[in-house]
């Protein structure tokens, strides 16, 4: 199976900043069949990103994803206080499908 | 808008059995794939495996096989998942999903269920 490995563990930024986490994956991710999800405390995870790229419905253009083959990244422009959580990546290209281990943004 | 909602939490003793359900209102439900992930404490999700009600054929991750039965009651729109042999490690949220395209075994999951605590303890 397709190990995805996050980093880094924990990012703690000020609101307004820029936020970089990467996703990179043991072998190569087809298609780019690779999506992001928020998570904040109590909640189930909210889709953001899919195909690498591709904003879901609703999610907010500072959210941007991108990478292919084994390196993926999501960028969080002018962070707001609301974005501070826990993402993480999920690939979808073989079965079954994987998860990182998860990137935890929080308030500096 | 269609949204998942899944049963209660349960406690279960190690060596017996747990069923969710997952009932989609609202919207589609035959023919998207509905699975089933969970979360363990301090642990990464774990994709247990899915369904897709209108081809009636299920697909489950390798480490779940033999004690792990996803149903549908497409009268209902409801999915289940069914886990035996329990043990302490299974204990975790459970949560249900949708996939974003119809008809597909892996794609990103755009909707999720509420999660089921499961609590396997003595």
């Amino acid at each position: 199976e397709i190990v995805l490995t996050q980093s880094p563990g924990t990012l703690s930024l000020s609101p307004g900043e820029r936020a970089t986490l990467s996703c990179r994956a043991s072998q190569s991710i087809s298609s780019s069949y690779l999506g992001w999800y928020q998570q904040k405390p109590g909640q189930a995870p909210r889709l953001l990103i899919y195909g690498a790229s591709t904003r879901a419905t609703g999610i907010p253009d500072r959210f941007s994803g991108s990478g292919s083959g084994t390196d993926f990244t999501l960028t969080i422009n002018r962070l707001e206080p609301e974005d501070f959580a826990v993402y993480y990546c999920q690939q979808y290209s073989s079965s079954p499908i994987t998860f990182g281990q998860g990137t935890r943004l929080e308030i500096k | 808008q269609v949204q998942l909602v899944q049963s209660g939490a349960e406690v279960k003793k190690p060596g017996s059995s747990v069923k969710v359900s997952c009932k989609a209102s609202g919207g589609a439900f035959s023919r998207y794939l509905i699975g089933w992930v969970r979360q363990a404490p301090g642990q990464r999700f774990e994709w247990l495996g899915g369904i897709i009600p209108v081809f009636a054929t299920t697909n489950y991750a390798p480490s779940f096989q033999g004690r792990l039965t996803i149903t549908t009651d497409e009268s209902t729109g409801t999915a289940f998942l069914q886990l035996s042999s329990l043990r302490s490690e299974d204990t975790a949220i459970y949560y249900c999903v949708r996939a974003r395209r119809m008809e597909l075994w892996l794609d990103a999951s755009d909707l999720w269920g509420q999660g089921t605590m499961v609590t396997v303890s003595s």
